[in-house]
């Protein structure tokens, strides 16, 4: 178990849907952060927020549209998906900015699948 | 974008032998950390070296950084069938977080 928490584990969805993924965490943690990862391949960085605000993207796809309302919650809002954007994503928070440097603390993902 | 470059891509040894895996990066960083990834799951943060540290020590994990070399080992020592995962190192520089490409650790009972 881990102490952030991703929901849902699992997304089917088609390409016109528009869903959205959820990630919460309660340790207090201020930097928050999207990853895509696909089978067999590292993490890839996708936004980090510090401070609930976007310090970083990674030139990813506007159909991926990241969200931090405070600073326990995280949102990646999909919409007009592509099959090839079928991945794990995953959450994850630390205590300290990237820049100040501290481990990250991972939710165990969504496995998302797109139709 | 990528930094970290694990090697090797795969590892398979004898339980209570140690497994070692290497890593190298590309450009300057403030720190190297360690995760391991059990199938399908979310990383584990094992340990972090900083820029100005050259070894560090947890349990049976020992790590040691060259940032002349640009370098990072770890060493997994008495090695159990529960340390069978994915190792990944992981750079810190300014903002980012980036991972390597990984080594699959499997050991064999």
């Amino acid at each position: 178990d881990t102490e952030v928490t991703q929901t849902p584990k699992h997304l089917v969805m088609g390409m016109t849907n528009k869903k959205s993924l959820k990630c919460e965490q309660h340790m207090g943690h201020r930097a928050m952060y999207w990853y895509k990862q696909k089978a067999k391949k590292p993490p890839e960085l996708m936004f980090v927020y510090s401070y609930e605000k976007l310090s970083i993207n990674e030139s990813v796809p506007s159909r991926f549209s990241p969200e931090c309302p405070n600073s326990s919650l995280l949102n990646l809002h999909l919409h007009a998906l592509q099959p090839e954007d079928s991945a794990l994503y995953l959450c994850a928070s630390s205590q300290v900015t990237p820049r100040t440097g501290g481990p990250l603390h991972f939710g165990n993902g969504t496995r998302l699948t797109v139709t | 974008s990528q930094q970290g470059e694990e090697d090797p891509q795969a590892l398979s040894i004898q339980e209570g032998e140690n497994a070692t895996m290497n890593c190298s990066y590309k450009t300057s960083i403030n720190n190297l950390q360690w995760y391991r990834q059990n199938s399908g799951r979310g990383l584990v943060h094992l340990i972090l070296i900083r820029s100005n540290e050259r070894e560090k020590h947890s349990g049976r994990l020992r790590v040691t950084l060259d940032t002349s070399k640009k370098s990072s080992s770890l060493l997994i020592t008495a090695s159990r069938a529960a340390d069978t995962a994915s190792y990944f190192c992981a750079t810190g520089r300014d903002d980012k977080i980036i991972f390597g490409k990984g080594t699959r650790l499997h050991i064999l009972p």
